[in-house]
């Protein structure tokens, strides 16, 4: 069966400008969460969604953003970009929260 | 809150010799345990997870881990290394209540030498 699927692969943006990444789950999986990944910081939770309602929420600032759709799909949002925003974002699907997919990350940059 | 102790930043072994990437945890309350690999360029995979039972668990390509509970250490070894396992291994927990996220250690960059 297919894997998770994040589009795009790659983004370049610029500092001020807002971006949003997308997440298809493996079918059937209801819960996604998002990652950051960066060389200082390792990787980080961003928030947790399942059956289109955010449970959790990492230590992160209001300008990242996601929700979830209907069929499971998500997508997540950066606003005001900053140049410390450049990182590989990863997100992983769930059917019972023991196992989680990944699927390959959208790395960002921003310049 | 959990947190993941990876005690080597990089580990450098030579081709069929035995590895063994150390993982600590902290954690008030029962956690399950995964280690995930990441080849470059790449997403995370999962190589074996610990969820209850037999504190020894094995993967499909030799690697094994073992949860000690007295330790909280759950430590991943692998008797003879191929070329193709050079990559970043990430140790990890998920609490069993409350938030449903896993907390990553800082990776160990395993590199195999000729």
């Amino acid at each position: 069966k297919a894997g998770v699927t994040q589009t795009p692969r790659y983004l370049i943006k610029t500092r001020g400008q807002q971006v949003t990444l997308s997440c298809s789950p493996i079918s059937g999986h209801r819960s996604v969460s998002w990652y950051q990944q960066t060389p200082g910081q390792g990787l980080q939770f961003l928030f947790e969604y399942f059956s289109e309602t955010q449970r959790n929420k990492g230590n992160f600032p209001g300008r990242f953003s996601g929700r979830q759709f209907s069929n499971s799909r998500s997508e997540m949002n950066v606003s005001t970009l900053e140049l410390g925003d450049s990182a590989l974002y990863l997100c992983a699907s769930s059917m019972t929260g023991y196992g989680y997919t990944f699927g390959s990350g959208t790395r960002l940059t921003v310049v | 809150a959990q947190s993941v102790t990876q005690l080597d930043s990089q580990v450098p072994v030579f081709e069929e010799a035995p590895v063994e990437l150390r993982c600590n945890y902290s954690s008030s309350v029962s956690v399950y345990l995964f280690w995930y690999v990441q080849y470059p360029n790449q997403g995370l995979q999962l190589l074996l997870k610990y969820l209850s039972g037999s504190t020894l668990v094995e993967s499909i390509n030799g690697f094994e881990a073992e949860f000690n509970k007295s330790q909280t250490s759950f430590h991943l070894r692998k008797p003879s290394v191929h070329i193709s396992d050079t990559a970043e291994y990430f140790c990890a927990v998920r609490s069993f209540q409350g938030a449903q996220k896993l907390v990553f250690g800082q990776g160990t960059r395993l590199t195999i030498n000729p």
